[in-house]
Formats: structure tokens, sequence, C-alpha cells
């Protein structure tokens, strides 16, 4: 298995507070992204990263930001949680655009 | 973004029984991988596969690029089968390049 660890794997937070999400990665894999899972919608692209600092938006990129300080770590944040924001949350990396990516095992984040 | 429709939506089986998945695509991709989603939420590769046949044990899974599909076979199915099977893809060209786009899953279940 792909050496990818998210935390934390649950959170429940309050309408306007600010959240961030780790990913973690062992694989020295240069691409990573950030997902989301909602019922009736498959998974949906957040963020994503083709090297250190380097990121760019995806198809659902309103309401979060993403930062990649080292090439191991990409980091999600809420700047103020909304209703609308709870989802389940997958990260993946991969070593290319053609190649295969591997998922994390997601968090669950709730905002009441 | 790439169009991504699956069939069926849902699918109930005996154990034993064979399936079918098709994967359909709206545009030329570099990448498409099948992915299975445990009860628990696990994201699983099944394949990688932008073209051609595979096969891994009683999974097969055949892409055929220039008319835009792919197939998932599951032959003797079991229990520990059922789950949620996506299909994602990513563009051929353009501002995309990378970025998975996935179908809303064929939800299966494998009765005893």
């Amino acid at each position: 298995d792909a050496g990818i660890t998210q935390s934390p794997r649950h959170k429940v937070t309050e309408t306007g507070t600010p959240v961030t999400l780790r990913c973690h990665q062992t694989e020295n894999h240069r691409y990573m992204y950030w997902y989301r899972q909602d019922p009736g919608h498959g998974l949906r692209l957040i963020h994503y990263s083709y090297g250190v600092k380097d990121t760019d938006k995806g198809e659902v990129s309103d309401g979060y930001s993403v930062s990649r300080s080292k090439t191991e770590d990409f980091l999600l944040t809420l700047e103020s949680a909304t209703s609308s924001q709870t989802s389940v949350y997958f990260c993946a990396i991969s070593e290319g655009t053609r190649q295969d990516q591997f998922f994390g095992p997601g968090t669950r984040l709730t905002v009441l | 973004g790439i169009q991504v429709e699956q069939s069926p939506p849902d699918l109930i089986l005996q154990e034993g029984a064979n399936s079918t998945l098709r994967c359909n695509f709206s545009d030329s991709v570099n990448n498409l991988q099948w992915f299975h989603q445990n009860p628990w939420g696990q994201l699983i590769n099944l394949f990688y596969i932008p073209s051609g046949t595979k096969q891994n044990g009683r999974l097969s899974a055949t892409t055929v690029a220039t008319e835009r599909y792919s197939l998932l076979y599951i032959s003797s199915s079991q229990t520990t089968d059922s789950g949620v099977y996506f299909c994602a893809v990513a563009a051929d060209r353009g501002s995309t390049l990378g970025r998975l786009y996935f179908g809303r899953g064929t939800q299966l279940t494998v009765w005893p």
C-alpha cells in the first residue's frame, strides 16, 4: 500500500471556525491532490499540487486553500467552515500525470 | 472537464455470479483507473488501464480508448466484492491535464 496518512481521521467543528486537514506521504511522489466525496457526486477535485509551493485549483476550490512547503505534506485549510463543507475528504498522490493515483484513508468532517 | 458516466448505478448479485460494469467518457484520456470503495470507505486501486486489457485474479478490465469506454468484469463474485466501484479518467490534453474526473459509481451488493 502507498504510504499515505491523513489527520485527523474524524473532526466535528462549528460553522465559522478554521479547520486544517493534513496529508502526509512517504513515497516522495511529486503530485498530491485533495478531493471531497459527497453522496451522489462521486469524488471531486478541490486543489492539487505539482511540486513544493506549486498548487492549482480544481473543480470545487471555493472556500478552500492549500499549502505545500515540503514534498511529503499537503495541507487543506477551510478558513471559515460552513455546513456545505461537511464531507469526506481524501488525499491522493501520484508520480506523474499519466500514472496511478493512490488514495489515503480519508477524513470525515462534520460542520455543525 | 470530462464527463464520466457509469452503469448500472446499482447491481445486486448472488454469490458466484458474473457481472460487467461500464464506464463511458466524453473525451480522449491518458489515465483511466478503476477503484473499489469498500464498506469502510477505503478506496482500493483495481486497475490503471487507459487502453487495452488487464486481468487480476477474478477481475479484468478492458478500455477501448477510440470508442471512449471501459468495462470492468467481475467473475464468480464473492460477498467481499460488495461496495462501490468507481471509474476515473484524466484528459489527454488541456488545462485539466492530470486531474482525475470520477463517475458516480456502481453500488454492488453480493448476497451469500
